[in-house]
């Protein structure tokens, strides 16, 4: 079955650490995103993808960095961890636009402190 | 600006009804997604509305006015296991989401 997985699942760092979150999605999808979620907030975008080379800065991307060298990975770097960053991530992916039911499918999560 | 509304917490009792509101005000529009997550686990697709009116998925029902740019999501017969946070969320025109905080529905016995 088709899946989207994340690692690592929890993750405690200290500030002004270089972490990368991974993400990896067996769906064959071309869209991918990566979200933070905090207590009180919606789910905010932090950068996104809609293909092989293609990346783009979200709502919340200052602080963050991704690559997509392949379909199926789309780690995201916190190049100096701050505590700020202290969240619950999610990545998701999704169909093209129009091929589909637009439905986003989500990574289990990864939460991250910075001490 | 893009803001989307939802009441932060409902209380509901074991085997009744429930309705859930969710305004949105976004850039563009291309449907209007329901999704559960329950305390530390991942959001899940409930429903996705694009044309107005109802859509029927078991105990759960979803309604859409785009003029009024309004949807409720209803829960039916409560159930213990429907205690989780339902998110609200609209596709906007980059088709990209704008999502609610959420609302937490607490079910009571």
């Amino acid at each position: 079955d088709a899946e989207i997985t994340q690692s690592p699942r929890h993750k405690i760092t200290e500030t002004g650490r270089q972490v990368t979150l991974a993400c990896h999605q067996t769906w064959n999808h071309n869209n991918m995103f990566w979200y933070r979620q905090d207590l009180g907030h919606g789910l905010r975008l932090i950068h996104y993808s809609y293909g092989v080379q293609d990346t783009n800065k979200g709502e919340v991307s200052d602080g963050y960095s991704v690559s997509r060298s392949n379909t199926e990975d789309l780690p995201l770097t916190l190049e100096s961890a701050a505590s700020s960053q202290t969240s619950v991530y999610f990545c998701a992916s999704s169909e093209d636009p129009g091929t589909g039911s637009n439905e986003q499918f989500f990574g289990p999560g990864t939460r991250l402190t910075v001490l | 600006g893009q803001n989307i509304d939802q009441p932060t917490e409902m209380t509901a009792t074991e085997g009744a009804i429930v309705q859930i509101n969710c305004t949105y005000q976004t850039s563009g529009f291309n449907g209007l997604f329901w999704y559960q997550q329950h305390a530390g686990e991942a959001p899940t697709f409930l429903s996705y509305n694009v044309l107005d009116g109802l859509e029927e998925k078991g105990r759960f029902s979803s309604f859409l006015s785009r003029s009024k740019g309004y949807s409720y999501l209803l829960l039916k017969e409560l159930q213990m296991k429907d205690s989780a946070s339902y998110l609200c969320a609209s596709l906007d025109s980059n088709y990209q989401l704008i999502w609610g905080a959420g609302t937490k529905l607490i079910i009571k016995p």
